[in-house]
């Protein structure tokens, strides 16, 4: 079990679907993110919260919309997703988004697009 | 640009033998240093983690890693695996200016009788 809790676990919707992955993390860390997690490609980071405003947003596109309401929680609304889209996402926290701070990653949300 | 090398996708060893996974970056300065490892179907574990000092960083499962600055090469190693290491491998850097993890593609362990 680790300090980094996702739900859920495995999610399948059609490309018309809203649905939400949630994370919490119970580290008492000040970061977060998401990652997507593709066959044969390296983990792709999407979005960074550092004590709950958003640092980062590497370019994603505006179908995952992510929300940080507090510095324990964590979730990617998926609207209109495409088959491509389907991926493991993996939600981490990290004490602060500094340099030098080890990230701890959750079990992860095996996404599937149809 | 900045990157991390994972030479080897797939690695089979016996199980008792011994193991080295390669990991080389591209970096001007040294950065911060890391392995993680990934089970089937689970997130990705901290195995170890060079900041400074020792250049030969101990972790968890009796895995081991040497950062060579002359090399840019941070490989992880293990002197007798176990059939329960098979996994995946992932080595991953940061600058120490930033804060971006940069991660290689893996190393797919499978560990034979």
């Amino acid at each position: 079990e680790t300090g980094v809790t996702q739900t859920p676990r495995h999610l399948v919707m059609g490309m018309t679907n809203k649905k939400s992955l949630k994370c919490e993390q119970h580290l008492g860390h000040n970061a977060m993110y998401w990652y997507k997690q593709s066959a044969k490609k390296p983990l792709e980071l999407m979005f960074v919260y550092n004590f709950k405003e958003q640092t980062e947003n590497n370019s994603v596109p505006s179908r995952f919309s992510p929300e940080c309401p507090n510095s324990s929680h964590l979730f990617l609304h998926l609207h209109t997703l495409q088959p491509e889209d389907s991926a493991l996402y993996l939600c981490a926290s990290s004490p602060t988004s500094t340099a030098g701070n080890t990230i701890y990653f959750g079990e992860g949300s095996w996404l599937t697009v149809v | 640009a900045q990157s991390v090398t994972q030479p080897d996708i797939h690695i089979t060893v016996s199980e008792g033998a011994s193991l080295e996974l390669r990991c080389n970056y591209s970096y001007g300065a040294t950065p911060y240093l890391f392995w993680y490892v990934q089970s089937p179907g689970q997130g990705l574990q901290l195995l170890l983690k060079y900041f400074s000092g020792d250049t030969l960083v101990q972790g968890i499962k009796g895995f081991e890693a040497e950062f060579k600055r002359s090399q840019s090469s941070f490989n992880l190693r293990k002197p007798s695996v176990h059939w329960s290491d098979a996994a995946e491998y992932f080595c991953a850097v940061v600058e120490r200016t930033g804060n971006q993890f940069y991660f290689g593609t893996g190393t797919s362990l499978t560990v034979i009788p």
